[in-house]
């Protein structure tokens, strides 16, 4: 069973650029997390879908932070601008419905804003 | 409000010895999920196991081990023999209900000396 994707693994940009990140869940997950963890902490919860649907974005900076999962399938994290702050590993993971509640991460994707 | 925390930053040990890695918790809820999960180097979280708050027998999985115990509110992790291989960074993490967000200790790095 193929785990989950993410793109692109590294990506370096300045302050106030713009970047996206991939992520394709395990198939069959019908839940889907963005995480973000900054260099020395625990991941902390971006934005959690159901399928297609947000359940819980209350700690998304939404000002400079969106994210989509259009088809319940795969989703796109979005930051515009980039603030320094933003430098961290952003983690997607997913979990299934009738599962255990455990949840399946991808190996992350490393932002360095300069 | 949940919050899980590991006082122990950094742990090194020598290989082959035994090390017990801290994580106490805090929820007003009576049904609560535990977590552990290892990240190593490649950064990708790795699940390796699930508590139910009704369910306080440990568990022995090889080398490793758990004590659970809701009256210390501690989910502790125990590596016997220590080998290079278990150096990474050991995450506990609580969840209230299935498919909801995991809240995340700060982590504990493990280094393994040969």
């Amino acid at each position: 069973e193929a785990g989950v994707a993410q793109s692109p693994r590294y990506k370096i940009i300045e302050k106030r650029q713009s970047v996206a990140f991939w992520c394709n869940p395990i198939s069959g997950h019908a839940t889907l997390y963005w995480y973000q963890q900054i260099l020395g902490q625990g991941p902390k919860l971006l934005i959690q879908f159901q399928n297609n649907g947000v359940v819980d974005d209350s700690q998304l900076p939404k000002d400079r932070f969106s994210a989509e999962r259009l088809k319940g399938v795969d989703s796109t994290l979005k930051i515009q601008p980039a603030k320094l702050e933003d430098s961290a590993v952003y983690l997607c993971a997913s979990s299934h419905d009738r599962g255990a509640g455990e949840l399946f991460f991808g190996e992350g994707s490393r932002l360095t804003v300069l | 409000a949940q919050k899980v925390t590991q006082a122990q930053t950094e742990i090194s040990v020598v290989e082959k010895e035994d090390v017990t890695l801290d994580c106490v918790y805090e929820t007003r809820d009576t049904t609560y999920y535990l977590f552990w999960y290892k990240q190593p180097p490649s950064g990708e979280l790795v699940f390796l196991i699930r508590r139910n708050s009704f369910d306080e027998q440990n568990e022995i999985s090889g080398r490793y081990s758990w004590n659970f115990q809701k009256s210390t509110s501690s989910f502790n992790f125990t590596i016997t023999a220590s080998q290079v291989v278990d150096s990474a960074v050991y995450f506990c993490a609580l969840s209230v209900r299935r498919n909801t967000p995991l809240v995340f200790g700060k982590g504990t790095r493990l280094s393994v000396i040969a």
